[in-house]
């Protein structure tokens, strides 16, 4: 159980094109979803906290302009990169948790590895 | 705000020897602690998860210590082999729900 998939798992864009990432929990309902961001040999960064319904909470120097979180149902969160550059090339993860299990555990999407060129 | 160190950043091992990683937090005012395995390109696949309240966890050949106290982690691999080979990233929770994450370690398990 707890499976996160996300789709796709890699693309490839021009720049100033824009890119949704899927997330969504295969086998159980996720009130809150999580976006991180990866650079190479660089610790997993939070970019946004998301819960189901409401608008996402982003960190400190995150643009919520240009990436755009929806979290429309249990099962599935998006992400947006719009108008996409060459320094949004990198690999994305999303985790998904329900908050109403006590182990507060987030299980995480296999990631998708963005290039823009 | 929360810091996490994994020290060193890479590992080579030869296989059948026992290991351990080590990680560190600032603040000890954590929710739980979790180890996870990253295999090259890939997403994080979860270890161990050891709650606040607990002291040890363990699955198979891996053991994940913790001393909230002192700010300490430890996972420990009995009878490495060269599927272990992968990066090891220890994560907190704190009261805000939010993961941290340290760096990672990259364990290479020679044949």
């Amino acid at each position: 159980g707890a499976v996160v998939s996300q789709h796709p798992s890699r693309v490839i864009c021009k720049s100033g094109t824009s890119v949704k990432i899927e997330c969504r929990s295969l086998d159980f309902q996720a009130t809150t979803m999580f976006w991180y961001r990866q650079f190479p040999k660089k610790s997993l960064m939070l970019m946004a906290t998301s819960n189901e319904g409401s608008k996402a909470t982003y960190e400190q120097g995150v643009e919520k302009d240009k990436f755009l979180i929806n979290h429309a149902s249990l099962t599935l969160s998006t992400l947006t990169v719009t108008s996409a550059h060459p320094e949004d090339s990198s690999f994305y993860i999303c985790s998904a948790r329900d908050g109403r299990i006590g182990s507060g555990e987030q299980f995480f999407g296999p990631g998708t590895r963005l290039t823009v060129l | 705000k929360q810091e996490v160190t994994q020290i060193p950043a890479a590992l080579s091992v030869p296989e059948g020897e026992n290991l351990v990683l080590n990680c560190s937090f600032t603040d000890s005012a954590i929710y739980n602690l979790q180890w996870f395995r990253q295999d090259p390109g890939k997403g994080l696949t979860s270890l161990l998860l050891i709650q606040s309240s607990q002291r040890e966890q363990t699955s198979g050949r891996l053991n994940a210590s913790l001393d909230k106290s002192s700010g300490r982690s430890t996972l420990y691999i009995a009878a490495s082999q060269p599927g272990d080979s992968a990066t090891y990233l220890c994560a907190v929770t704190g009261a805000n729900s939010k993961l941290t994450f340290g760096k990672g370690i990259t364990l290479s398990v020679r044949p």
